[in-house]
């Protein structure tokens, strides 16, 4: 079946540091990733959708200049929580999906967790 | 807008009895709806899903969902559970474009022995 990675699963870094995190589809091309933030004992809210070699589509109060996402490749899509405060503390988690699958088929990684000191 | 309400954010059960895990939704038009469960240091994993075939649907580890349109509900069931089953379950529907997924708050099952 597909697979999604994530990398790291876990970090931890000071305030007012930026923070990469890489989401891999494995055995597929992924023509569309999103990014998913859970925040603890809630549910997953989408914060951005991304096709293949254009600009992200940001959910409403997703700040765009804070969470950058880059998806240079079929198989790679990156997010970098920049100037990371506590707030930004959280579960992140990416999905993808490829052109021949239906729109709601989503291939989910398993998270990385942020915490921000 | 459409949207999943999870009725009880905890489930607990013993090893062999029956697992009803409560969903209901709100849609303007005939949804799409997914089961997804989420174990520890694991990617969320399909269950089954609904897209307006068969009104019962099963879905992988002995599970399944009927959609009843008259009560808004789309209940997830386990005839017995086994003590691999304990986990977060969410409930979801798609955006009426077909572009996102929208999660409800999720259901912690535990599975007692």
């Amino acid at each position: 079946g597909a697979v999604v990675s994530q990398h790291p699963s876990r970090v931890i870094c000071k305030s007012g540091t930026s923070v990469k995190i890489e989401c891999r589809s494995l055995d597929f091309q992924a023509t569309t990733m999103f990014w998913y933030r859970q925040f603890p004992k809630q549910s997953l809210m989408l914060m951005a959708t991304s096709n293949e070699g254009s600009k992200a589509t940001y959910e409403q109060g997703v700040e765009k200049d804070k969470f950058l996402i880059n998806h240079a490749s079929l198989t790679l899509s990156t997010l970098t929580v920049t100037s990371a405060h506590p707030e930004d503390s959280s579960f992140y988690i990416c999905s993808a999906r490829n052109a021949r699958d239906s729109q709601e088929t989503q291939y989910f990684g398993p998270g990385t967790r942020l915490l921000v000191l | 807008a459409q949207s999943v309400t999870q009725l009880d954010s905890h489930v607990s059960v013993s090893e062999g009895t029956p697992v009803l895990l409560r969903c209901n939704y709100s849609s303007s038009y005939s949804p799409s709806l997914f089961w997804y469960v989420q174990h520890p240091n694991k990617g969320l994993q399909l269950l089954l899903k609904y897209t307006s075939a068969a009104t019962l649907v099963k879905g992988i580890n002995g599970f399944e969902a009927e959609f009843k349109k008259s009560e808004t509900s789309f209940h997830l069931t386990k005839p017995s559970a086994h003590m691999s089953d304990a986990a977060e379950y969410f409930c979801v529907v798609i955006n009426q474009a077909g572009t996102a997924l929208i999660f409800g708050k999720g259901t912690t099952l535990s599975v007692s022995s």
